[in-house]
């Protein structure tokens, strides 16, 4: 069974860099799509990006120009940069593998990362 | 890209049915068959719910199923019972390759 295990820092600074490390385990990274998503408090989901095992990448247009998400296959893991983040950044990031098909199959238990001063 | 609609809540006795529907456009919902559903209860992470507009992965209740028409997705629970209270969340696949979801339905068993 296929887990996913989220890590970072859980506080960062205005202006600064968030960033999150999806940690997979029971399978290969290999040959699937990784994605990361957020749920600020008390609001819907929403998709960040994906990266590919190869390291190609797609982000969400609202978010392009401050994303950057990396893979390294020796570890098995896949990580998310956020740069510039201000308080609307405030939330909790789910790792999540997509299918052989277009949904999202495994999750991680998510990471709640806060945004302050 | 604005996110897809659904109602706030929904509400049920146990045993009714209860349908939640998502509303997209022509690029998202209307344009492919890749409308998923999850269910998330408190505290825990979204769960798989339907894929592929009416498909179940193995394990997930006949009580749920799923459909489409046009624009819209729907997620109908029958017979439903207090373990379904949580938050449903649907999601679809999109022209420009990217995902978007709706902003969540609680279902409350009364």
């Amino acid at each position: 069974q296929v887990q996913l295990q989220e890590s970072g820092p859980r506080l960062v600074r205005p202006s600064e860099t968030l960033s999150v490390t999806c940690t997979v385990s029971g399978g290969s990274i290999g040959t699937y799509y990784w994605n990361l998503i957020r749920q600020s408090p008390g609001m819907g989901l929403e998709w960040i990006g994906f990266i590919y095992y190869s390291g190609s990448a797609h982000y969400n247009p609202s978010l392009k120009s401050r994303v950057t998400m990396s893979v390294d296959t020796s570890k098995n893991q896949f990580s998310l940069n956020l740069g510039s983040v201000t308080a609307a950044d405030t939330a909790i990031y789910y790792c999540a593998r997509q299918s052989r098909g277009l949904y999202f199959d495994f999750w991680g238990q998510g990471i709640l990362v806060t945004v302050s001063s | 890209q604005s996110a897809l609609t659904q109602p706030a809540s929904v509400s049920g006795s146990p045993g009714q049915s209860i349908t939640i529907s998502c509303t997209g456009s022509n690029t998202d919902i209307g344009a492919y068959t890749y409308v998923s559903w999850y269910q998330q209860e408190p505290g825990k992470a979204p769960k798989l719910l339907i894929y592929d507009v009416t498909e179940r992965p193995s394990g997930v209740s006949d009580r749920f199923s799923g459909s489409k028409s046009g624009n819209t997705a729907s997620l109908t629970i029958s017979g439903l019972q207090v373990e379904d209270e949580a938050v449903y969340h649907c999601t679809s696949y999109t022209s420009s390759s990217t995902w978007l979801f709706g902003g969540g339905t609680k279902v409350t068993v009364l």
